[in-house]
């Protein structure tokens, strides 16, 4: 069975840094690409970054550009982004998903929130 | 930036048929997929490609996609098709763009 178990959520200062982490098991990670992807009320779901099998191709949304990272450890089977930087508008469930072009797995999701 | 619209809500009875529709720009030029989600749980891939289900996903949810519009149909509706539902594309322009989602009632 696939799993994607996010962590690394909760509370973040206005442009203080969070890191979240994926972990995932039940399929080969190092060939599956992967992304991280948000969720509001307000605007909805938004992808945010993606990265390839071999972590050298990476793309970002423009909302993000600049301040976060993904990254991936295939020999520990997780995905990793790096928020720095952050805003209110970053507040958000985060979820890793599996695809490229579409999200065939995802994870429970780990919740920020950008805050003083 | 592209945007996809989709209507906020349908609203269905037991065993009819639900169509939601998803409208951009040329989108019958892109691939669609839709997912559904159910309240407090992660989206699920329904359709792929347009008209492709992946394993596990009944045959009742059927894809297409024309001109500026793409539509999921649920055939037989279940009160577990409750939830939303959104759509999504991408192409080498417009990066990965999804849908506002349109909120499915059984009545």
């Amino acid at each position: 069975e696939v799993q994607l178990v996010e962590s690394g959520g909760g509370l973040g200062q206005p442009g203080g840094s969070l890191r979240l982490s994926c972990a995932a098991s039940g399929f080969i990670f190092s060939t599956s690409e992967m992304n991280w992807v948000r969720q509001t009320p307000e605007k909805g779901l938004e992808w945010v970054a993606y990265i390839n099998r071999g972590g050298d191709n990476i793309y970002y949304a423009d909302s993000v550009k600049g301040r976060f990272t993904i990254s991936r450890d295939n020999a520990k089977n997780s995905l990793y982004l790096q928020m720095n930087s952050l805003r209110a508008e970053d507040t958000a469930i985060y979820y890793c998903a599996s695809g490229t072009n579409y999200f065939d797995f995802w994870g429970q999701g780990t919740l920020v929130t950008v805050s003083s | 930036s592209y945007e996809l619209t989709q209507p906020p809500s349908v609203s269905v009875s037991p065993g009819q048929t639900a169509s939601l529709t998803c409208s951009g720009d040329q989108l019958g030029d892109k691939f669609v997929c839709w997912y559904h989600q159910r309240p407090g749980q992660s989206p699920v891939l329904l359709i792929y490609q347009d008209q492709k289900r992946p394993s596990g996903i009944p045959e009742r949810f059927s894809g297409s996609n024309s001109g500026d519009t793409a539509t999921l149909t649920i055939s037989g509706t279940q009160a577990l098709d409750e939830g939303v539902y959104y759509c999504q594309t991408w192409d080498s322009a417009t990066d990965v763009v999804f849908g506002g989602g349109t909120k499915v009632t059984v009545l």
